[in-house]
């Protein structure tokens, strides 16, 4: 079965970086995308971007484009997310979920989460 | 981007009955509808895509429906483990965006 494993919570200081892994097994790695969603905390939910296990094309929100990469290894069957510049409102629960592969599309497996914690 | 507004805010039913949950789209996402359920703690889970299609291992019990801009999720015989937060998703444009929710209570 499908199955997707986030790394662990972090806590950072305003205006640093965070790089959190999602490591896919159960299927092949390539055959599906990846969107990334974050969940403030008592909030919705907040689709920031996707990206393609086959080409590396990618998509990321408008609102958050130019602090977040998305990319993926498909050696180690991994997506990763970094986001940069880290503001107090980006504390949030970060998940990972599997996607299409050529298209933004519903989330059929997700993550655990990984909880982001910006303070000072 | 494409807002998508679910009500009611908040539902409350009983066990055994039936619970209707909606959602309105600014614009037609034509079949690229689908519905999520939130538990406390947990991570969202793909109950219904393609507006109507269950995802697998979901209960017959959810049923989705609906066209163009409009959609339901109807859960009938309502059960205990069915209270959480119910977000619907649109994937018609990008960015994929998301309901607000819309939490079910248990009676």
């Amino acid at each position: 079965q499908v199955h997707l494993v986030q790394s662990g919570a972090e806590v950072k200081k305003p205006g640093a970086s965070v790089k959190i892994s999602c490591r896919a097994s159960g299927y092949t790695f390539t055959t599906h995308g990846f969107s990334w969603v974050r969940q403030a905390p008592g909030q919705g939910l907040e689709w920031l971007g996707w990206i393609s296990a086959d080409n590396g094309n990618r998509n990321y929100a408008e609102d958050i484009q130019g602090r977040v990469t998305l990319t993926t290894d498909t050696s180690t069957s991994t997506a990763y997310m970094e986001l940069r510049s880290l503001r107090l409102d980006d504390t949030a629960m970060y998940y990972c979920a599997r996607d299409h592969p050529a298209r933004v599309g519903y989330l059929d497996s997700w993550g655990q989460g990984t909880l982001v914690t910006v303070a000072s | 981007d494409i807002v998508m507004t679910q009500s009611p805010a908040t539902l409350s039913v009983s066990p055994g009955e039936r619970a209707t949950l909606s959602c309105r789209a600014s614009q037609s996402v034509s079949s690229d509808l689908a519905w999520y359920q939130q538990k406390p703690g947990q991570a969202p889970r793909l109950l219904i895509f393609g507006i109507s299609t269950r995802a697998t291992g979901i209960p017959a019990r959810f049923s989705g429906s609906g066209s163009g801009r409009e959609f339901t999720l109807t859960i009938s015989i309502l059960q205990s483990e069915d209270c959480g937060v119910y977000y619907c998703q649109q994937y018609n444009n990008w960015p994929g965006t998301f309901g607000q929710g819309t939490k079910l209570e248990i009676k």
